[in-house]
């Protein structure tokens, strides 16, 4: 059974700081790992897709790898603002179209 | 434009009313899903519909059933609700096999 995890759970960090949450999880056999963005009381924003054959994926500031055979991927945010200030959910697609969804990274940039 | 919409936006009621709540999309999208948020924040998907049939039923409830009237709208109607049906659903849609999932906005359901 897949399960999905990120750490930290929770991250304050001041603004200007690069910074890097982590996902695993447990199966390899997955089609593409997918990083989402939810803000308070909102739905999720897609941010990046990194499908079973690719290494990373890069939007502005964000940077996300992908590494399947050690079930691990990373999201690297580089010069964090307040507006990044959010949580970050992975999740990994298996089969039909399933995506399982990680516990989430609640982060906080302060001026 | 919206992408994915869901309507209402909040749903108070009392237990073993029943309710709907409805989803659009206008991307052109041949899947759709619904994923229920519970209070620790977990998403976990409940059922996925390709060109409106059911692809995916994640052991939900028989009191959770979805409609498809077609590709565009994947409506969500819930018979008897439970206190424990009280969560955030979340609509999603996509091209299948592989590509990005767009959720919608969500839809917070309160049962008291």
């Amino acid at each position: 059974k897949q399960e999905v995890t990120q750490i930290p759970a929770a991250l304050s960090v001041p603004e200007g700081e690069n910074l890097v949450l982590n996902c695993s999880f447990t199966d390899s056999a997955i089609y593409n790992l997918q990083w989402f963005r939810q803000d308070p009381g909102k739905g999720l924003t897609s941010l990046l897709l990194i499908q079973s054959s690719q290494r990373e994926q890069t939007s502005g500031r964000l940077n996300a790898s992908l590494d399947k055979s050690s079930g691990r991927s990373t999201l690297y945010i580089a010069a964090s603002q307040p507006g990044d200030s959010a949580t970050y959910l992975c999740a990994v697609r298996v089969d039909t179209d399933k995506l399982i969804f990680g516990t989430g990274t609640r982060l906080q940039v302060f001026p | 434009d919206t992408a994915v919409s869901q309507t209402p936006k909040y749903l108070v009621t009392q237990m073993g009313n029943d309710k709907s709540i409805k989803c659009e999309q206008n991307l052109g999208h041949d899947t759709m899903y619904w994923y229920k948020q519970d209070s620790k924040k977990f998403l976990k998907i409940m059922f996925s519909y390709n060109n409106k049939e059911l692809i995916i039923n994640e052991t939900v409830p028989n009191r959770f059933s979805p409609k498809s009237p077609d590709k565009a709208h994947l409506n969500l109607h819930i018979n008897s609700l439970e206190l424990g049906d009280s969560a955030v659903y979340f609509c999603a849609s996509s091209l299948p096999r592989g590509y990005e999932q767009y959720f919608g906005p969500g839809t917070r359901l309160t049962v008291t």
